[in-house]
């Protein structure tokens, strides 16, 4: 199984406090991924990172940031939780080639429950 | 832009009986196809996948087969098990920009 640790693995928050999801990661795979997971939307990606300091945009980014300062950690902060980012927020990685080129591995969730 | 439609859930079958759960997909160039699975209470974790058209992924029993003409990827098994109870993602990817795009999940319960 991929090395892929989330942290906390549960926090519940009040709205308006500042929120920081850890994922680490012990496979040095260059890239990895943000996404959160809602009935009836499925999991839709926040943000990636395809290399140290190089991070990107998905499709749902409004309100969070993420910041990649080594290989192995990939950090997602709400500034200001709000009630819509009540949800589970899953880490991923992957690698372009090799035999498993393009799989992501995922870690086990960090479920986040804003009040 | 890239997406990938799944049928509605929840699918309910009894053990050994055949499943099928459609995917279709929308997407420039040619893209990688998977079928992901995920257990309650875990992560996600990949069951099969297919990189080119006409190409079959097998695991575990389940079966897809890409197929270009339709833009589709059901997956499919023969005779399933109670512990097949799960959500099933189907998704793409564009290599070009190596961001999965997941279709919404098919939820599974499989009943002795």
């Amino acid at each position: 199984d991929a090395g892929i640790t989330q942290s906390p693995r549960h926090k519940v928050t009040e709205t308006g406090t500042p929120v920081t999801l850890r994922c680490h990661q012990t496979e040095n795979h260059r890239y990895m991924y943000w996404y959160r997971q809602d009935p009836g939307h499925g999991l839709r990606l926040i943000h990636y990172s395809y290399g140290v300091k190089d991070t990107d945009k998905g499709e749902v980014s409004d309100g969070y940031s993420v910041s990649r300062s080594k290989t192995e950690d990939f950090l997602l902060t709400l500034e200001s939780a709000t009630s819509s980012q009540t949800s589970v927020y899953f880490c991923a990685i992957s690698e372009l080639i090799g035999p498993r080129g393009g799989e992501l591995f995922f870690g086990e969730g960090s479920r986040l429950t804003v009040l | 832009g890239d997406s990938v439609t799944q049928m509605e859930g929840p699918v309910t079958l009894s053990e050994e009986a055949f499943l099928t759960i459609n995917c279709t997909y929308t997407a420039t160039g040619y893209p990688s196809l998977f079928w992901y699975v995920q257990y309650p209470g875990e992560g996600l974790q990949l069951l099969l996948k297919a990189t080119k058209a006409d190409d079959k992924g097998s695991n575990k029993g389940f079966e897809a087969t890409y197929r270009k003409e339709t833009t589709s990827f059901h997956l499919e098994k023969g005779s399933v098990q109670v512990s097949d109870s799960a959500v099933y993602f189907c998704a793409l990817l564009n290599t070009g920009f190596q961001k999965l795009v997941f279709g919404t999940g098919t939820r599974l319960l499989v009943s002795p």
